[in-house]
Parts: structure tokens; sequence; C-alpha cells
């Protein structure tokens, strides 16, 4: 299993400004992927997150709104930039082990409150 | 696209009665197929998962969950639920790399 971090776990912001939200993983994994529960709604995927490349993004989601970045196996970073109240929600990091088949972990998520 | 439909938006159901949470998905090909909780202000954690093999499998804290393929369904049952098992249960389906999340179904036990 796979132990993630996750980094802030909540933060209230003020519209307009951005927030970069940190996944840290225990080891080295080949998957990483961000994704978004909106209030009362499922987990939606907003993209994956490449090693050394731009990440691939999901309809609906680009680049200049959620910026990514994974800079080696082991840790990733999502931006939510210019803010608004409709990007309330809880952001998750998961991660999944290609190799073994696995089911994919979950961080503990970042409650993200734009006011 | 993929899809995941889940039933029930929300259960409430007293202690030692019997659970059943439908879910079905649309897609024809191979998926795994997973159910995840979510325990209030904690994060998923895997219920059970199914692979392959044997099309009943079971999984932690008494939960179990049928695949029927002719129906393209993964129901997950539990004969006598607790208080503790108050929590939003989500069913998953992976047919690449990424899972496609039901809405979810809230659980409520009570006394």
């Amino acid at each position: 299993s796979a132990v993630i971090s996750q980094k802030p776990s909540r933060d209230i912001c003020q519209r307009g400004t951005s927030l970069t939200i940190q996944c840290q993983v225990d080891s080295q994994v080949t998957m990483m992927f961000w994704y978004r529960q909106q209030p009362g709604q499922s987990l939606t995927l907003i993209a994956t997150a490449n090693q050394g490349s731009e990440a691939t993004y999901e309809s609906g989601f680009v680049i200049d709104k959620f910026p990514i970045s994974r800079p080696n196996l082991t840790f990733s970073t999502l931006t939510v930039s210019n803010m608004s109240p409709e990007d309330s929600s809880i952001y998750l990091c998961s991660v999944l082990y290609l190799e073994s088949n696995t089911e994919a972990f979950f961080g503990q998520g970042t409650r993200l409150t734009v006011v | 696209a993929q899809s995941v439909s889940q039933h029930n938006h929300h259960v409430i159901l007293s202690e030692a009665a019997s659970l059943e949470l439908g879910c079905n998905y649309s897609y024809g090909g191979t998926v795994n197929l997973f159910w995840y909780v979510q325990y209030p202000g904690q994060h998923l954690q895997l219920l059970l998962k199914y692979f392959s093999g044997d099309p009943l499998v079971k999984g932690i804290k008494g939960f179990e969950a049928e695949f029927i393929k002719s129906k393209f369904s993964f129901n997950l049952r539990k004969p006598s639920v607790q208080w503790s098992d108050t929590a939003e249960y989500f069913c998953a389906v992976q047919s690449q790399v990424f899972l496609v999340f039901g809405k979810g179904t809230r659980l409520s036990v009570i006394a």
C-alpha cells in the first residue's frame, strides 16, 4: 500500500487567487491522478500527472486553470488558478502501481472553500 | 464513455438490518470493479475489488459484492449493518488506468 500526504488539508481562499496543493507519496508510483469531489457529487478525474511532461487533462479541465506538475515519481502538485466559488470542492490525489495491478490509493483530500 | 450508476442516494437502516447497494456500469469491455468507503472526516478506503475469477468477492468488515456480467452490475451487500458502517459508499469502474466513480450512496445506520 501507499502512504499519501496531501497539503494543505483544507483552506479558505479569496476569489481571484490561486492555491497549490501538494501530494507526496512514500514510494515510487507509476501513475498519479488528481480528482475533484464537488459538494454532493462524485469524484471526477481532473487529469493524469505525467512525470517530466505535461499532464493529460480530461474533458472540461484545462491546463491554464489547473496546472499540474510532477517532477519525480513520488511528488505532484495541483494548482487551482484564479479561483471562484464554483471551485469550492475537495481535491484528491490518487496513485496507482500499474505493475502490480492493485487498487488505487487516495490521499485524505484538500477541502477548498472559495469566498 | 464509461458511466457508473448508483441507484440510491441516501439509505437509512436500523442496526442489524441487511444492506444492498446497487451499482451498474456502462462499458462493454473488460473492467475492474471497486467499492470504496468514506467515513465522516476520513479519506477514501477500499472495501473490496473484483478483477477476475469468482464473481462473489469478500471485502473488509463483512462486506461482499457480486459481479453479474450480464447485468453490468456490482452490488454491495452486508448481512447485518452496524452503526459504525455509517459512511458514503462509492462504486468505481476501471477500464483503462483511472477510475470512474458513481455518485455515491450515503448510508446512515440508526440504533
